[in-house]
C-alpha cells in the first residue's frame, strides 16, 4: 500500500515534444505528491508539486494532472528542451508524517536535439 | 544562500566496517531525512529529524542509525557494513515539517 508505480522506465522524445510521465499510487492517506528531476551526480531538485484539492498545476513548462479518482497523477512537459534529460521521479507523502516521501523508481528522459 | 551540503563526497570502506555521513541543513530549516538510493532506483526513505527528535524511521535494519545535533545538522551512522549498502546517500532538509523539502548531492558510499 505503500508503493508508488511509475511508467516508463525511459522515454526518447524529440526536441519541442511533449514529454509524458504516469505515477500511480495506493494509499489514500496520502495528500501531498511532487516531482522531483535528478542530474547523474547530483540530488534530486523539486519541480514542482501537487494537493489532492486540484486536479492540474502548472509552472511554465511543467504541468501535474492529478485524478484522485483513479489515484493516478502524471507529468507533461511542454516543448521538451535537450536541457531536460535528467530523471524525473514521482513521490507521495502525508503531509502531517512530515513529508518522508515514497518515491517511484524513475523515468529517465531523453530529450533529441 | 547556500543548499544542503553533505560530506564526504565518496567513501569507499569493506564489508563490516562502520560509517558515518553528514549532513548540514539550509540555513533555519530544522529538519533533517535521509535517503538511500540504490543505482537505478528511486530514493528510499530512512530517518527524519525534526528539532533533534526522530520522527519517522524507514523500513531498514538497525545497524542504521542516525542523530540530530543542537545546530540541526546531523549523521547517519551505518554499522557492520553489507555490498549491499552501496549506495547514493541523500540528506535532505525543511523548515517545518510541511515546508518543502531540498536534497543535498548526496554521499557515494561504496563497499567493497
Amino acid at each position: 500500500q505503500q508503493q508508488v508505480k511509475q511508467s516508463p522506465q525511459s522515454l526518447i522524445v524529440q526536441k519541442g515534444g511533449i514529454s509524458i510521465i504516469n505515477c500511480a499510487y495506493e494509499n489514500t492517506a496520502f495528500d501531498y505528491f511532487p516531482w522531483y528531476q535528478q542530474f547523474p551526480g547530483k540530488g534530486p531538485a523539486l519541480l514542482i508539486a501537487i494537493r489532492p484539492d486540484v486536479s492540474e498545476k502548472k509552472e511554465g513548462r511543467f504541468t501535474i494532472s492529478f485524478n484522485k479518482s483513479a489515484k493516478q497523477f502524471s507529468l507533461h512537459i511542454m516543448d521538451s528542451q535537450p536541457g531536460d534529460s535528467a530523471t524525473y521521479f514521482c513521490a507521495a507523502s502525508r503531509l502531517d508524517y512530515g513529508q518522508n516521501f515514497v518515491f517511484g523508481p524513475g523515468t529517465r528522459l531523453s530529450v533529441l536535439p | 544562500d547556500a543548499g544542503v551540503t553533505q560530506s564526504p563526497t565518496h567513501l569507499i570502506k569493506t564489508r563490516g566496517q562502520h560509517v558515518t555521513l553528514r549532513c548540514s541543513p539550509i540555513s533555519g530549516h530544522k529538519s533533517v531525512s535521509w535517503y538511500q538510493q540504490v543505482l537505478g532506483q528511486g530514493p528510499q526513505f530512512i530517518f527524519q529529524y525534526y528539532e533533534k527528535e526522530e520522527r519517522g524511521r524507514g523500513n531498514f535494519p538497525d545497524r542504521f542509525s542516525a542523530r540530530q545535533f543542537p545546530n540541526y545538522s546531523s549523521e547517519l551512522n551505518v554499522n557492520a557494513l553489507l555490498l549491499g549498502d552501496s549506495a547514493l546517500y541523500l540528506c535532505a532538509s525543511n523548515q517545518g515539517l510541511m515546508d518543502t523539502q531540498y536534497f543535498g548531492p548526496g554521499t557515494r558510499l561504496t563497499v567493497l
